[in-house]
């Protein structure tokens, strides 16, 4: 069975551009999350989708990020404009629902902003 | 706001001993809980996952509940140097929709040949 795929692996910036990251879960998983994760920390939750709805977007910065997963499947993450404090490794991970339910993580992007 | 605690290490353990790693929650209703080992550069790899009171094992791991502590632990046994990785303590609540993880900042375990 094959994994979470993200893309690109790694990306450079400068500040007060724009980025985008994507995703796809792993076939027939219905939730999907983006995380943030900062050297040194633990992952933080942006956002989660159940099918193409958001159910959680509580810490999602949205004067900057959006993020949408239009058919239910492969899910884009944008930034725009990136600033210095965004620089992270940004993962996404999927689970077959809402619920009781392991979530598995795609290889992450690793975002500098310079 | 849900907090999870661990002690960020390093733990050095020497080959083939029990590694023991801790986690404490603040949230009382947090249901579900998980561990999740972190090689450098690499992304979260789901190890265990525990959901009631008691003991869980799998292999070389063991995962421990107490709801009324508030607390959960991995036990590594025969631990051995591919063990050395950051160990990362997960919990969410389920029901509602909304079960996205809160994660700990990780305790760096190496594990001495």
């Amino acid at each position: 069975e094959a994994g979470v795929a993200q893309s690109p692996r790694y990306k450079i910036i400068e500040k007060r551009q724009s980025v985008a990251f994507w995703c796809n879960p792993i076939s027939g998983h219905a939730t999907l999350y983006w995380y943030q994760q900062i050297l040194g920390q633990g992952p933080k939750l942006l956002i989660q989708f159940q099918n193409n709805g958001v159910v959680d977007d509580s810490q999602l910065p949205k004067d900057r990020f959006s993020a949408e997963r239009l058919k239910g499947v492969d899910s884009t993450l944008k930034i725009q404009p990136a600033k210095l404090e965004d620089s992270a490794v940004y993962l996404c991970a999927s689970s077959l629902g809402a619920g009781p339910y392991e979530q598995y993580f795609g290889p992450g992007t690793r975002l500098t902003v310079t | 706001q849900k907090e999870v605690e661990q002690n960020s290490g390093p733990l050095s353990v020497p080959e083939g001993a029990i590694a023991s790693l801790n986690c404490t929650y603040s949230d009382r209703v947090s249901q579900s809980f998980f561990w999740y080992r972190q090689y450098s550069g690499k992304s979260p790899e789901l190890i265990m996952s525990i959901y009631s009171n008691g003991d869980k094992e799998d292999g070389r791991f063991t995962a421990q509940l107490n709801k009324a502590s508030q607390y959960v632990s991995l036990l590594i046994r025969d631990s051995q140097p591919s063990d050395s990785a950051t160990y990362l303590c997960a919990v969410n609540v389920i029901g509602g929709g909304a079960d996205g993880l809160t994660f700990g900042k990780g305790t760096h375990l190496i594990i001495q040949p």
